[in-house]
């Protein structure tokens, strides 16, 4: 049974603070990582997509691939209460006919 | 990226009905994906829709009561058949561009009563 697991918070930060987030995924044949945000009662967005080990930036957010440890990981700096929403990580193995393997979500709470 | 148009937005459905949920492309994609989210929890894969075949359904999920039709490249629907209070839920469809990052429509939050 091919499975992404997050934990499901709920994470608390205070404002101003770095939000960790992490993902781990049990495929070692997948390839494409993505991170999403949704907010209550709306639709997922793509935040980041991650292919090779190592870092990829982008703006306040950071991704980070360990394949060999198969670890994903979402590093928010700077966290703004408007982050405040579920984080869901997806890994895709492009031999599984494309379809996403979706984590359960992890539950962010940026303070004031 | 995507513009994916889905509709309805909600509805509130008698049991033992029928909805039809649309979804609509801005541009042409090989195949669409239909989710269904519970509260509280991750997505769930339905079926995938491919243009011109008949779609390739999830383990727990049957033609008969998610029929999917798919007649062109930009416009899918699924149907929720014979609907019971355990079918409420987010229903979502989905598209991939050519790295499989996700694009979602609205969502349509069914309630049924």
């Amino acid at each position: 049974q091919k499975e992404v697991e997050q934990n499901s918070g709920p994470l608390s930060v205070p404002e101003g603070a770095i939000a960790s987030l992490n993902c781990t995924y049990s495929d070692r044949g997948s390839q494409s990582f993505f991170w999403y945000r949704q907010y209550s009662g709306k639709s997922p967005e793509l935040i980041m997509s991650i292919y090779s080990n190592g870092d990829k930036e982008d703006g306040r957010f950071t991704a980070q691939l360990n394949k060999a440890s198969q670890y994903v990981s979402l590093l928010i700096r700077d966290s703004q209460p408007s982050d405040s929403a579920t984080y869901l990580c997806a890994a895709s193995n492009a031999g599984n006919n494309r379809k996403l393997i979706w984590g359960l979500g992890t539950s962010l709470a940026v303070n004031p | 990226s995507a513009v994916i148009s889905q509709k309805p937005s909600r509805d509130i459905c008698q049991r033992g009905t029928s909805l039809t949920i649309q979804c609509q492309v801005d541009s042409q994609v090989t195949m669409m994906f239909w989710y269904r989210q519970q509260p509280g929890q991750s997505l769930t894969l339905i079926a995938t829709a491919n243009q011109g075949s008949e779609a390739t359904y999830e383990s727990g999920f049957v033609i008969d009561k998610f029929p999917i039709s798919r007649p062109n490249l930009t416009f899918s629907t699924l149907t929720v058949s014979n609907m019971s209070p355990e079918d409420s839920s987010i229903y979502l469809c989905s598209v991939q561009t050519g790295d499989t990052e996700a694009f979602f429509g609205q969502g349509t939050r069914l309630t049924v009563v």
